[in-house]
């Protein structure tokens, strides 16, 4: 069983840039949630996917979109980049239940913006 | 749940060595305490989820304790091997099912 996949793993881009980040959810899981981890600090919750629609949503701008696809696998989108964008972007899978179920992590893309 | 604490930020401990960890967090609107363990270039790994007060959870070396009415959760690392050397994260969800998550701490065991 795989679990979450992300892609890729590492990405340069440079200011003003569009950027995609792809996340496929462990298998038989729904709902998928994305968080961005700047340096020293923790995971920060930029939004959560479930049924295709956009159910929870972080202190992030709209810069940050994302997408979610039949087969439950997201995308996240970050336009107009800034420098402070730089972090690496965490994908997590779970099941849709209330805040107990455990929320399973990718690998993580490392996004560089110059 | 806006604000999880954890402490220390970073420890050193000897092979062998027993060491313990706290999470903080607003009592209020809480839900579930999540552990987990991240290894660098790793994804992070699931340890623990727990919602009781008075909750305990063992795997292996690796145990974790619940407080819910003053805020707080232990996770105790017996018997510290190398290869437990990574960056313990603990994450608050409340009534959303976001996660909130401390700063770590990262765990360095010396052979």
């Amino acid at each position: 069983d795989a679990g979450v996949t992300q892609s890729p793993t590492h990405l340069i881009k440079t200011r003003g840039q569009q950027v995609t980040l792809r996340c496929s959810p462990k298998s038989g899981h729904d709902t998928v949630s994305w968080y961005q981890q700047a340096l020293g600090q923790g995971p920060q919750f930029i939004f959560q996917y479930y049924e295709e629609e956009e159910r929870q949503r972080g202190n992030f701008p709209d810069r940050f979109s994302g997408h979610q696809f039949p087969n439950y696998s997201s995308e996240l989108n970050v336009n107009a980049l800034l420098l402070g964008d730089s972090a690496l972007y965490l994908c997590a899978s779970s099941q849709d239940r209330i805040g107990t179920d455990t929320q399973y992590f990718g690998p993580g893309t490392r996004l560089t913006v110059l | 749940i806006l604000n999880v604490e954890q402490s220390p930020q970073s420890l050193h401990v000897q092979e062998g060595d027993s060491t313990n960890f706290t999470c903080s967090f607003p009592s209020s609107n809480f839900y579930a305490l999540h552990w987990y363990r991240w290894e660098t270039a790793k994804s992070p790994e699931a340890l623990f989820v727990m919602t009781l007060n008075g909750d305990e959870k063992k795997k292996g070396r690796i145990s974790a304790t619940l407080n819910t009415k003053e805020g707080y959760s232990y996770l105790y690392i017996k018997g510290s091997q190398p290869e437990d050397s990574a960056t313990y994260l603990c994450a608050a969800s409340g009534s959303a099912r976001q996660l909130t998550f401390g700063s770590g701490t990262q765990l360095t065991v010396l052979p």
